[in-house]
C-alpha cells in the first residue's frame, strides 16, 4: 500500500542550526515526492518538488530511491521557517491524487 | 486574488442536518480535488474531478457525501445528516493536467464543527 511517513511530529531547533525533517515513502511504482509547507494561518503550499532538483528558501531534497527517503534539509534555519511541514506522494496513475505524511511541525527558536 | 476559493471558511452545525461546502478553482485548471484534514493528521484523498466527470472517490467518502463539478467549473461538496466525525477542515485543491508532476494548489479550506 502507499504510505507516507513523517516521523517526528516536532522539531525544534535554534536560529543558525541546520534542519533535517524526515520523510520516508513506500510505493511500488516511480515515486513523485513533494514537500508542502504551511505557515500559521496560511493555506498549505508547495515548497519543493523532487523532479524540480531546485533550492528553495534554501531548502534542499533528495530522492533517494535505495532508502525510500525524501528527507527535507536546510543548513542554517532561520525563525521564519517555522511552520508545519508536509511530504506527499503523487499517484500519477491514480488521478495525480497525493498521500501525505502526518506533518512535522517544525519550530525555529531565536 | 487569483488562487483557490472556498466558501465558506468556517461552519458550525448541530448533528443531522445538511452543509455543502464550495470550491472555486483557479480558472484554467481542469482537475480539482478534495482532500479532508483532521487534527494532527495530514491531509485525507476524499475526490477528485477531470472537469466535470468525477473519477474516483475514496472510501473514507461514505454514501452520505456527495460531491458535484457541473460544467466542469466550480465544485460543491455536500454532507447530509452530519454526524460528529464529519468535524474536520475540507481542502480543495486544483491542477492543470499534465505529463510531468503537476503541482496542485490548495484553498484556504473550510473547517467543519458537527456539534
Amino acid at each position: 500500500a502507499q504510505r507516507v511517513t513523517q516521523p517526528e511530529k516536532l522539531l525544534s531547533v535554534f536560529k543558525g542550526a541546520p534542519v533535517e525533517l524526515k520523510c520516508n515513502y513506500s510505493y511500488s511504482g516511480s515515486p513523485e515526492l513533494f514537500w508542502y509547507v504551511q505557515y500559521s494561518r496560511q493555506r498549505l503550499q508547495l515548497l519543493l518538488r523532487h523532479i524540480s532538483r531546485e533550492s528553495i528558501k534554501g531548502f534542499t531534497a533528495d530522492l533517494n530511491k535505495g532508502e525510500t527517503s525524501f528527507h527535507l534539509k536546510k543548513p542554517f534555519a532561520q525563525e521564519e521557517d517555522s511552520a508545519m511541514y508536509y511530504c506527499a506522494l503523487r499517484l500519477r496513475n491514480q488521478g495525480g491524487k497525493l498521500i501525505f505524511g502526518q506533518g512535522t511541525e517544525l519550530s525555529v527558536k531565536p | 486574488d487569483t488562487g483557490v476559493s472556498q466558501n465558506p471558511r468556517h461552519k458550525i452545525t448541530k448533528r443531522g442536518q445538511n452543509v455543502t461546502f464550495r470550491c472555486d478553482p483557479i480558472s484554467e485548471h481542469n482537475r480539482l480535488y478534495w482532500y479532508r484534514q483532521t487534527l494532527g493528521q495530514g491531509p485525507e484523498f476524499l475526490t477528485y474531478f477531470q472537469n466535470e466527470a468525477q473519477l474516483e472517490k475514496s472510501r473514507l467518502l461514505s454514501d452520505r457525501f456527495s460531491a458535484e463539478r457541473p460544467k466542469g467549473s466550480f465544485s460543491t461538496l455536500e454532507i447530509q445528516r452530519t454526524e460528529q466525525g464529519d468535524s474536520a477542515m475540507y481542502l480543495c485543491a486544483s491542477s492543470l493536467d499534465s505529463t510531468s508532476a503537476e503541482t496542485q494548489y490548495f484553498g484556504p479550506g473550510t473547517r467543519l464543527l458537527v456539534l
